[in-house]
Parts: C-alpha cells; sequence; structure tokens
C-alpha cells in the first residue's frame, strides 16, 4: 500500500507528558498537512509543510505543539505537557502541489493517531 | 476567513431512496470544493472534487455533485443509495490565491449517513 501512513495508530498519556506522532506521506509529494478531529466535527487544518518549509501554522496550534519535516519526507508532530483538551484524532495528509498540478491541488489522508489524554 | 456548513448533522434513509446532502460555503473568491468519505473504521477517501469546468462533477460508486456558484453551494447527490454508503460525510474548500491552490482545507461538521437495507 502506497498511501499515507501514520504511526502510532493510537495512544494513551497522562495529562503532563509528550508524545510524538509520525506521518509518512505518499512518495513524491511535496506537500504535507495535519490536521486535528474532535468528535462531531470535520479536520481542522494544524499546520502544513512544502517540502521542508513549514509554510502555514493555525492559531490552534499553540506553544506546546511543533512539527517538522527535516528532509521534506516524513514529518512528526509533537506535544509537549499534554492536556486533556489534546484529545483528538491527529490527521495527516498529503499532496502534490506546485507547477506540476497546478491549481489541481488534492490531498490524501491517512488513518489518524487517535490521542486519549487522561 | 472561509468557512463551510453541511445543514444535516445525520440523514437516515431507506436502500434505493435518494440522496442529496448541502453543503455551503463563505467566500467570495475562486475556490477548489471537495467531498470526502469517511466509512466506519476508515481513513478519509476522496469522494470528488471541483476545480474548474463543467459544474457537474462525478465522482466514485455513484456520486455526483454540482457546483451553484450563485448559491455558493456543492451539494452531494446521489440517485440510489445502498446500505454500503452508511458514512459520513464531509465537504471541503480551499482557496485559490493566484495561480495555485492555498493548500489548507477547511471542512464542514460532517454529514452521517445511515442507510437502512
Amino acid at each position: 500500500d502506497t498511501g499515507v501512513s501514520q504511526d502510532p495508530r493510537h495512544k494513551i498519556t497522562k495529562r503532563g507528558q509528550n508524545v510524538t506522532f509520525r506521518c509518512d506521506p505518499i512518495s513524491e509529494h511535496n506537500r504535507l498537512y495535519w490536521y486535528r478531529q474532535t468528535l462531531g466535527q470535520g479536520p481542522e487544518f494544524l499546520t502544513y509543510f512544502q517540502n521542508e518549509a513549514q509554510l502555514e501554522k493555525s492559531r490552534l496550534l499553540s506553544d506546546r505543539f511543533s512539527a517538522e519535516r527535516p528532509k521534506g519526507s516524513f514529518s512528526t508532530l509533537e506535544i509537549q505537557r499534554t492536556e486533556q483538551g489534546d484529545s483528538a484524532m491527529y490527521l495527516c495528509a498529503s499532496s502534490l502541489a506546485g507547477a506540476l498540478a497546478g491549481v489541481k491541488e488534492t490531498q490524501y489522508f491517512g488513518p489518524g493517531t487517535r490521542l486519549l489524554v487522561l | 476567513a472561509q468557512s463551510v456548513s453541511q445543514h444535516n448533522h445525520h440523514v437516515i434513509l431507506s436502500e434505493a431512496a435518494s440522496l442529496e446532502l448541502g453543503c455551503n460555503y463563505s467566500y467570495g473568491g475562486t475556490v477548489n470544493l471537495f467531498w470526502y468519505v469517511q466509512y466506519p473504521g476508515q481513513h478519509l477517501q476522496l469522494l470528488l472534487k471541483y476545480f474548474s469546468g463543467d459544474p457537474l462533477v462525478k465522482g466514485i460508486k455513484g456520486f455526483e455533485a454540482e457546483f451553484i456558484k450563485s448559491k455558493f453551494s456543492f451539494n452531494l447527490r446521489k440517485p440510489s443509495v445502498q446500505w454500503s454508503d452508511t458514512a459520513e460525510y464531509f465537504c471541503a474548500v480551499n482557496v485559490r490565491a493566484g495561480g495555485t491552490s492555498y493548500g489548507k482545507l477547511t471542512f464542514g461538521q460532517g454529514t452521517i449517513l445511515t442507510v437502512h437495507p
């Protein structure tokens, strides 16, 4: 399967602990997105990268959140000092954007990492 | 900032009934429009997309959607639903800025479709 993969699929942690999630995009996709989804809501944008560059961060992304994409391939999302309000599904998506795709950019989603903060 | 509204939170139909799920967005400029579907236990999958051209777009599994610019709408339709269409459906939009898309998707809150056999 050459789709977007995420690891782990589930994470249970205690309040105050740090957690890190990984996303592997579809090969050759230059953009990588992070979204957060809570129960009964649609996904909400957190941040995205084009290659290694982090181009935008949402106001939802507090200073406890940090994301990296060091080599322009996989990405990590770290949450420090987790709070119960961080409990959610964290989704990763990738796309091919720019000169090759023009405006016809389509994002493909991974299975998500479900975080529960106790 | 753009926003997306899906008017129906939960729709219940019997097999063979026709389906229309509403989606409206608020943004005055050029947009790309998408419908994603999430089947139980699975991840978000692209159902169909609109970038430009014919406002009636066809997707997978017999779904179609019509972009009506004057109404800022992108409603999803299927003439005859099946039990296997039971899922949650999300409308999403991103805005076009200059020559390339803006990237981030703004999603509606989702519509849960339950189809009874």
